[in-house]
């Protein structure tokens, strides 16, 4: 398997622009978390879903960030509009046991 | 108060020593207990996992969960600069996928 992919690697876009994030989970596995990690704050819960259906999105910062998980295979975090707070590395993750979460490769975001 | 702290460092240390890495938590409810480990621009990866109390070992690696303390700990022996990297302590409650992260400790081995 080829883990966890996520795409784009980086992504600059100018504040007010839409970005969105994609994710294609380790086929077979359940759960789908999506994470934030920037120095000051580490690696922050955004949101996780469990057999694509969206369980605790309490970590999602405000109305302008967005996540679906349409199918077991796909995922996306849209945030709109973005703003230069935004700036950060998003991880997609997932898991099928508890506590074992495979990491993707992130994607680092600029806004400017 | 954060629910896990975890000293950030940086950590500095030769080749061979024991690296010592710990995190503790405030709530009680933890039952999984997870060592990542995250190279520079590169996603977490699992290093060791725990469930409950105790001691685990996995070559060069020993993680410890003591519950009555609220406090974990992990251990590389015979550390190689190959271990430099930041380490990541994760908990989470039963029957939840939820995972809550330290801040992480960097550590640098020198060769």
């Amino acid at each position: 398997d080829a883990g966890v992919i996520q795409s784009p690697r980086h992504e600059v876009t100018e504040m007010g622009q839409e970005v969105t994030l994609r994710c294609k989970p380790i086929s077979g596995h359940n759960s789908l978390f999506w994470y934030r990690q920037t120095m000051m704050r580490g690696l922050e819960l955004l949101i996780y879903f469990n057999n694509n259906v969206p369980i605790d999105d309490s970590g999602m910062p405000e109305d302008r960030f967005s996540a679906k998980m349409p199918n077991a295979s796909f995922s996306t975090l849209k945030i709109q509009p973005s703003e230069p707070r935004d700036s950060a590395v998003y991880f997609c993750a997932s898991s099928l046991v508890q506590g074992e979460a495979f990491f993707g490769q992130g994607t680092r975001l600029t806004v400017v | 108060q954060k629910e896990v702290e975890q000293d950030p460092g940086p950590l500095s240390v030769p080749e061979g020593a024991i690296v010592s890495l710990n995190c503790t938590y405030s709530n009680s409810a933890f039952q999984y207990f997870m060592w990542y480990r995250q190279y520079s621009r590169k996603g977490p990866e699992l290093l060791m996992y725990t469930y409950s109390s105790g001691n685990k070992e996995d070559g060069r690696f020993t993680a410890q969960v003591d519950k009555s303390s609220k406090y974990i700990s992990l251990f590389i022996r015979d550390s190689q600069p190959s271990d430099s990297a930041t380490y990541l302590c994760a908990m989470s409650q039963y029957n939840d996928y939820k995972l809550s992260f330290g801040a992480g400790t960097t550590v640098t081995v020198r060769a």
